[in-house]
């Protein structure tokens, strides 16, 4: 199976930086995605990593070490509308490329 | 974005009650998920239609029943529910169950059982 952690909340100001992170464990890693959920809403998509490194997409930037089991979900210059919660998801090769999906991290925005 | 839609939003049911939940998706996907979001607790993968043929089912009990009639239609038919039911259900669809793309969720169902 897999183990997947993140925060259960944090809190940032607005316009600072805040860092969100993962740690996983499985053997057939392959992709790890991030999704935001606000309140009663659906989860939507925010990024994909599946090779090492950082991928970037306007304030929010996803960063992945396989060696290490470890991403980030890096968001800038926060805004109010921030406030919700971010999904880290794992993709297995084995069981038909299953995804499953972290707690998630509440994160709230003040001022 | 209106790619997945769920209807009904809301769901306040009975334990002896019969209802159905309804997706549907006008993206164009062959592959179609119900996940069950309680609170804190991870999404939990119930079941998998890739092509209209179910190929997962999470040991989810048989008061869960699905039904995908088409590549774009999927229902979750439920009967004789426990109030440990009440959740959030949430549909999503991808292109295809095994590819490397991603999965796109509707607005969910958020069920209450009493």
């Amino acid at each position: 199976g897999q183990n997947i952690d993140q925060p259960t909340e944090m809190t940032a100001t607005e316009g600072a930086i805040v860092q969100i992170n993962c740690t996983y464990q499985t053997s057939g890693f392959n992709g790890l995605f991030w999704y935001q959920q606000h309140a009663g809403e659906a989860p939507t998509f925010l990024s994909y990593n599946v090779l090492d490194g950082l991928e970037e997409k306007g304030r929010f930037s996803s960063f992945l070490s396989r060696s290490k089991g470890y991403s980030y979900l890096l968001l800038k210059e926060l805004q109010m509308k921030d406030s919700a919660s971010y999904l880290c998801a794992v993709r297995d090769r084995r069981g038909y490329q299953k995804v499953t999906f972290g707690t998630g991290t509440k994160l709230q925005v003040i001022p | 974005e209106t790619g997945v839609t769920q209807t009904p939003r809301h769901l306040v049911m009975g334990m002896t009650n019969k209802k159905s939940l309804k997706c549907e998706q006008h993206l164009g996907h062959n592959a179609m998920y119900w996940y069950k979001q309680s609170a804190k607790k991870p999404l939990e993968l119930m079941f998998v239609y890739n092509f209209k043929e179910q190929t997962e089912n999470n040991s989810v009990p048989s008061r869960f029943s699905p039904e995908c009639p088409n590549s774009s239609h999927l229902f979750l038919h439920l009967h004789t529910l426990q109030p440990e039911d009440s959740a959030l259900y949430l549909c999503a669809s991808s292109q295809e169950r095994g590819s490397t793309d991603t999965q796109y969720f509707g607005p969910g169902t958020r069920l209450t059982v009493l």
